[in-house]
């Protein structure tokens, strides 16, 4: 049973370019988060997304940021304009349903240069 | 959202040897995981405790959740190289995760 999947696992993008990660969860799992670890810092919520819908996206910022998780196919966390400090690693988690344990993929790391 | 606090930050020991590292709370956990993260990875969930004064063993590691349910501990009997890593407590907050900084354990040969 294949795990979480993330690509790319590396992202460098110069400040002003869109940077977009992908997620895809494990089999059988419809419910994904998305984390932030900045560096020296701990792990920070950012969205919660079932198949096309958002359900708490409380934890990302207002602008520049958004998330999708379609129909068909994997997620995808959308950052517009990058700037240097959105160089992070970026993890995706998914699970079964709300509540239940959440298994996380490997990351994205995205250096904004 | 409740603030977890781990300790000790960081930890250095020598093969072989014990040590335990803690995660407590102001306020009481619904259910608590922890997980172990290494270098350049996602990370890797090692046990979930829900009920106060629950005990679990993992090979070497043992985890303890409080009576009260506001702390827990981790303990690594006769530490190896290979344990080296994070060790992230984490509590879930309605279909969220909140982590706490977590401890950098390394384990030297």
């Amino acid at each position: 049973n294949a795990g979480v999947m993330q690509n790319p696992r590396h992202l460098v993008r110069r400040r002003g370019q869109e940077a977009r990660l992908r997620c895809s969860p494990m089999k059988g799992h419809s419910h994904v988060y998305w984390y932030r670890q900045l560096p020296e810092e701990g792990l920070k919520f950012m969205v919660y997304l079932q198949k096309e819908n958002i359900i708490d996206e409380s934890g990302m910022p207002k602008e520049r940021f958004s998330a999708e998780f379609p129909k068909e196919g994997p997620s995808i966390l959308r950052i517009q304009q990058v700037v240097r400090g959105d160089s992070a690693a970026y993890f995706c988690a998914s699970s079964p349903a709300s509540g239940y344990e959440q298994y996380f993929g490997p990351g994205t790391r995205l250096t904004v240069t | 959202t409740q603030l977890l606090e781990q300790s000790p930050q960081f930890l250095s020991i020598q093969e072989g040897e014990n040590l335990t590292v803690y995660c407590n709370s102001s306020s009481v956990f619904s259910s608590l995981q922890w997980y172990r993260q290494e270098p350049g990875e996602g990370p890797v969930l090692l046990v979930t405790v829900v009920t106060g004064g629950e005990v679990k063993k993992l090979k070497r590691l043992t985890f303890q959740f409080g009576d009260a349910r506001k702390d827990s501990s981790l303990h690594i009997t006769a530490a190896q190289p290979g344990d080296t890593g994070l060790y992230l407590c984490a509590e879930t907050s309605g279909s969220r995760l909140t982590f706490g900084e977590g401890t950098q354990l390394t384990v030297n040969p």
